[in-house]
């Protein structure tokens, strides 16, 4: 299974509205997780099974989607959400190419 | 607090070997499959390895598959991975992770802050 991510980059301000699009070349049911990634630290989990928000994560984030398709939404842009954001699947095994090849989310 | 710490990582010459660690705390180590997954400069994530947690399955990415071994010591709360036959492409942060099921699916729900691997002569 390949997981590719749209955009690869982007561009936006604090308060705006984003969404990142991954995309799985079959099915992986509702098996999908999203990660942020922040310069020179480890991802951390903010989505699981493709819109469990874990705990501690902001209420802006959303994720949605099943089959191939999902979404994950930042209602409001704040500072510290300028990061790069992978999704990755866990449908099946071995999990290789289980990432997304990450989307970078900056500051215009 | 639960805690995953790698260590081992450096610099090693092409075709060398290198032993990495990661040390569990905080949570019951042995009720949990581990991960090893790697980000060469600039790039994403690539998942390396996984062994559950019985060592009874394991997991190879294509690219290490015959060069690297995992092995994980419920005992001593301690997954390892032995990298031989060491490549300039192998350059990257390493990191464990925790890998945890909610029915369905999966998640890498907890993550070392990662190790350094630097292949070059």
């Amino acid at each position: 299974i390949q997981m590719t991510q749209s955009p690869s980059s982007l561009s936006a301000s604090v308060g705006d509205r984003v969404t990142i699009t991954c995309r799985a070349s079959q099915t992986v049911g509702r098996s999908l997780n999203w990660y942020q990634q922040r310069p020179g630290r480890a991802p951390i989990l903010l989505i699981s099974a493709s819109s469990l928000l874990q705990s501690g994560v902001p209420s802006r984030f959303s994720g949605s989607g099943s089959g191939t398709e999902f979404t994950l939404t930042i209602s409001s842009l704040q500072p510290e959400d300028f990061a790069t954001y992978y999704c990755q699947h866990s449908y099946n095994t071995p999990p290789e190419n289980t990432f997304g090849q990450g989307t970078k989310l900056e500051i215009k | 607090e639960v805690q995953l710490v790698e260590s081992g990582g450096g610099l090693v010459q092409p075709g060398g070997s290198l032993r990495l660690s990661c040390a569990a705390s905080g949570f019951i180590f042995s009720n949990f499959d581990m991960n090893w997954v790697r980000q060469a400069p600039g790039k994403g994530l690539q998942f390396v390895s996984y062994i559950s947690k019985k060592s009874s399955t394991i997991y190879y990415a294509d690219s290490v598959k015959g060069r690297f071994t995992v092995s994980r010591d419920n005992a001593e709360n301690s997954l390892t991975l032995q990298m031989n036959s060491l490549r300039d492409d192998d350059t990257a942060i390493y990191y464990c992770a925790r890998e945890s099921f909610g029915g369905t699916y999966s998640t890498f729900d907890v993550w070392g802050r990662g190790t350094l691997v630097t292949v070059s002569s």
